[in-house]
């Protein structure tokens, strides 16, 4: 069964940094996503991204964050100057087009743990 | 602000007992509620949806009922398996937004 991979599995960097996540959706899909969640915490939105621009995005997903689909496979999540409350997993999904976005399930990666020193 | 609610206590239960998770949401007016898995170190597994105007949905030993009047979702899973220990998360979706908002998610333990 298709699924949708993400590297690293873990990422530590230091505060100030840049750090680049990056996804791999499943191929035929054509909405993307990116979600949080901080340990012990609730898997949160970020962004979507359809038709290569941002169609939502949450009140996290400030300046520092950016989102690309640099070729027709990868897409991913940019983190500009980073804090130590970035520190979460970080989770892709994709779904395909067809119908109404609540009536189809997101399939998720397995998502990169950042930890930020 | 929205507000969605999971029992946060884990649910222990013995195998072969039926599973009941809750769901509970404010402020909201979801088109969908979507339910979902999660192990541990692993991302949301897509389980079952339903619709606002569904009052309940089936697959294999899961089901769900879904009570907008109540602004409740129930999730059942019968004749449970220590396999089906995990964390159950409920999803909500409305008809014009593209997101899913999570609850914060039950613990199932199921004892052999």
């Amino acid at each position: 069964e298709p699924e949708v991979t993400q590297t690293p599995s873990h990422q530590v960097t230091q505060m100030g940094q840049e750090v680049i996540l990056r996804c791999v959706p499943i191929s035929n899909h054509l909405y993307f996503y990116w979600y949080r969640q901080i340990l012990g915490q609730k898997v949160e939105f970020l962004v979507s991204f359809y038709n290569n621009e941002i169609s939502e995005k949450s009140e996290i997903f400030d300046d520092q964050f950016s989102v690309e689909r640099p070729d027709g496979s990868n897409f991913t999540l940019k983190i500009r100057s980073t804090k130590l409350e970035d520190s979460a997993m970080y989770f892709c999904a994709s779904r395909d087009g067809q119908g109404e976005s609540g009536n189809q399930p997101q399939h998720f990666g397995d998502g990169t743990r950042l930890s930020i020193l | 602000s929205q507000k969605i609610e999971q029992n946060s206590e884990a649910l222990n239960i013995q195998e072969g007992k039926t599973a009941t998770l809750t769901c509970n949401y404010t402020n909201y007016s979801p088109a969908y509620l979507q339910w979902y898995r999660q192990d541990p170190g692993r991302g949301p597994v897509f389980l079952l949806l339903i619709r606002e105007n569904e009052k309940e949905k089936r697959k294999e030993r899961l089901k769900v009922t879904f009570d907008t009047t109540l602004k409740q979702s129930l999730f059942h899973i019968t004749a449970s398996q220590p396999a089906d220990s995990a964390t159950y998360l409920c999803a909500l979706a409305s008809n014009a937004g593209n997101m899913l908002t999570f609850g914060g998610g039950t613990r199932l333990m199921v004892k052999p």
